[in-house]
């Protein structure tokens, strides 16, 4: 299993600022993904970040508001845009192995004041 | 859009119970995750089931996956303080084999 690695582990920001998450990985690998996840809720897949290739977003969730980059196959960033009350969450980055297992960071926990 | 719904919602039980936990679609998965969060970190995988009828057993954990791999279980025997957590499952399925978790089951196992 891969060891993953997210900064800042938290961060309590203003409304309408932006903030980006890092995500590292200790092997390189093919696909990343990112998630949100409401305290004590399931999670739900924001997009897949291939290298060298936009990333695919899922349903509501849009470029312009969570810009993603895949610069190397290890490492990639998730941007939150001019953000609102309604982005505090925890957002995850996973990465995949055999049968579609994920293995996670530890999660950003952000608050939008 | 596929739904693992997830049953109970929230268990509190005693040290020592025995709890079962479900997870349940209308939509047939290649394979099936469970996993265990707790708070301030990310999800840890438990195990993988692939095979319809698949039951396996990690120490005090039984998973099963049912026939039709549309529905699996989590039965926990005597329940340890160390089991408290939020507990999801995750299935993949389609041509891109998609995950989708289900709702989650929040446990809190009471000393």
């Amino acid at each position: 299993s891969a060891v993953i690695s997210q900064k800042p582990s938290r961060d309590i920001c203003q409304r309408g600022t932006s903030l980006t998450i890092q995500c590292q990985v200790d092997s390189q690998v093919t696909m990343m993904f990112w998630y949100r996840q409401q305290p004590g809720q399931s999670l739900t897949l924001i997009a897949t970040a291939n290298q060298g290739s936009e990333a695919t977003y899922e349903s509501g969730f849009v470029i312009d508001k969570f810009p993603i980059s895949r610069p190397n196959l290890t490492f990639s960033t998730l941007t939150v845009s001019n953000m609102s009350p309604e982005d505090s969450s925890i957002y995850l980055c996973s990465v995949e192995s055999r049968y579609n297992e994920q293995f996670f960071g530890p999660g950003t926990r952000l608050t939008v004041l | 859009t596929q739904l693992l719904e997830q049953s109970p919602q929230f268990l509190s039980i005693q040290e020592g119970e025995n709890l079962t936990v479900y997870c349940n679609s209308s939509s047939v998965f290649s394979s099936l995750q469970w996993y265990r969060q707790e708070p301030g970190e990310g999800p840890v995988l438990l195990v993988t089931v692939v095979t319809g009828g698949e039951v396996k057993k990690l120490k005090r954990l039984t998973f099963q996956f049912g026939d039709a791999r549309k529905d699996s279980s989590l039965h926990i025997t005597a329940a340890q303080p160390g089991d408290t957590g939020l507990y999801l499952c995750a299935g993949a399925s389609g041509g891109y084999q998609k995950v989708t978790f289900g709702t989650g089951t929040k446990l809190q196992v009471i000393p």
